[in-house]
């Protein structure tokens, strides 16, 4: 199975304050097409999963521009420029190249 | 307004047998892969169950192979879990969950509780 590895797993961030969450993945994501497998999700306290970013580094509709991911091979990086106080929740990362579809441990973001 | 709806969450004793539904609305659904994904209690996320949109195509994480069987019925917008022989570690919560194109639906999730 493809091993995805978040870090940290715990972020304090205060207000106004850019964060960044970086996800490894133990093999590359790149399909054949040269488009890269991965998505991000972002889960607020007591509600579904909702996917932020798709293809690493595409901006799912209605999700705020202060949202940016980037990365590529097995490096992948989730960017927030300046946190919200509804940005707080967990952020998973996951692969879809290779079944079974892996997670990362999720990172937790809360505010400062 | 795009909808999923999942059901029939329960306590079921070990060993016992469970089958989950989920309803879609106001998307094609039988242009849609459908998954289930889990998340046990304070845990993270795992993909559990995944399929075609004609149904031809199943895919299955190892911890459920044999004991769980994904399906759809188009005619009725709807995903199916069978899930059989059920393990305390199956406790979660099942979320039904749509990919298509650039679209990504998840459901409310449906709580599954194995224990004694």
């Amino acid at each position: 199975d493809v091993v995805m590895t978040q870090s940290p797993l715990s972020l304090p961030v205060t207000l106004g304050q850019p964060a960044s969450i970086s996800c490894r993945s133990s093999q590359s994501l790149v399909y054949s097409d040269g488009s890269t497998w991965l998505h991000w999700f972002q889960q607020k306290p007591g509600q579904s999963p909702r996917r932020l970013i798709y293809k690493a580094s595409n901006r799912d509709s209605g999700v705020p521009d202060r949202f940016s991911g980037s990365g590529s091979g097995t490096d992948f990086t989730l960017k927030i420029s300046r946190v919200e106080a509804e940005d707080v929740g967990l952020y998973y990362c996951m692969q879809y190249i290779q079944w079974p579809h892996t997670f990362g441990q999720g990172t937790k973001l809360e505010i400062k | 307004e795009m909808q999923l709806v999942e059901s029939g969450g329960d306590l079921v004793q070990p060993g016992g047998s469970l089958r989950l539904s989920c309803g879609a609305s106001g998307f094609t659904f039988n242009t849609y892969w459908m998954s289930w994904v889990r998340q046990a209690p304070g845990k993270g996320l795992e993909w559990v169950a995944h399929i075609s949109p004609d149904g031809s195509a199943k895919y299955y994480v190892d911890s459920v192979k044999g004991r769980f069987t994904i399906s759809r019925d188009n005619a009725k917008n709807s995903l199916y879990l069978q899930m059989n022989t059920l393990r305390v570690e199956d406790t979660a919560v099942y979320y039904c969950v749509g990919w298509g194109g650039f679209a990504n639906y998840w459901g409310q999730g449906t709580l599954v509780t194995v224990s004694s």
